[in-house]
């Protein structure tokens, strides 16, 4: 079974720049994640998905940040103008259906460095 | 408001004997706790999880215990191998239509041969 694929593994981008993240999910999770990590804290979710639409967006700064889930598979994650603080491990993770109750799956992460 | 806390870096322990890793909650909502190992350059793996209506689970070598009282869980493993080193993340989820994980700061656990 694949796992989820994230791309691209590392970006260095200079501030006020844009960068794109993608992820694909392993096949039949209904329920798509991106955390955000910083160095030294733990993952910190940005938007949950249930299909293609958005479950909890409470902690994504709408400002400058933006997710899609298009057709309910593969997901986007947008950072517009990116600032030093979001320097960071991004994470998708997918799940089987978000109303169970069990683990995630995490893809390997993209590392952004914003100078 | 660090919901999650898990209070130690990091932990250094010789091959064979026993790590224990603590984690402590304030969100007495939470009714479901999983244990993530990740490896440098890898994304968390799941490695155990405890449900709030028990306070022991094992699975081979590692052992979660859970003080509901306390609003504390403690990861056990026994014997402590060199590939267990790794940065180990407490999580919690209070169900509230969806299951929404809380990560703490991780434990970085290193276990000497």
């Amino acid at each position: 079974e694949a796992g989820v694929a994230q791309s691209p593994r590392y970006k260095i981008i200079e501030k006020r720049q844009s960068v794109a993240f993608w992820c694909n999910p392993i096949s039949g999770h209904a329920t798509l994640y991106w955390y955000q990590q910083i160095l030294g804290q733990g993952p910190k979710l940005l938007i949950q998905f249930q299909n293609n639409g958005v479950v909890d967006d409470s902690q994504l700064p709408k400002d400058r940040f933006s997710a899609e889930r298009l057709k309910g598979v593969d997901s986007t994650l947008k950072i517009q103008p990116a600032k030093l603080e979001d320097s960071a491990v991004y994470l998708c993770a997918s799940s089987l259906d978000q109303g169970a109750l069990g683990e995630l799956f995490f893809g390997e992460g993209s590392r952004l460095t914003v100078l | 408001d660090q919901q999650v806390k898990q209070n130690s870096p990091s932990l250094s322990v010789q091959e064979g004997r026993i790590s224990i890793l603590n984690c402590d909650y304030t969100n007495s909502m939470f009714d479901y706790f999983l244990w993530y190992k990740k490896y440098p350059a890898e994304g968390p793996t799941f490695l155990i999880s405890i449900s709030s209506i028990k306070d022991k689970n094992e699975d081979g070598r590692f052992t979660v215990f859970l003080n509901k009282s306390a609003k504390h869980l403690s990861l056990h493993i026994v014997p402590s191998q060199p590939g267990d080193s790794a940065v180990y993340f407490c999580a919690a989820s209070a169900y509230t239509g969806f299951q929404k994980l809380v990560f703490g700061t991780g434990t970085r656990l290193l276990v000497s041969p």
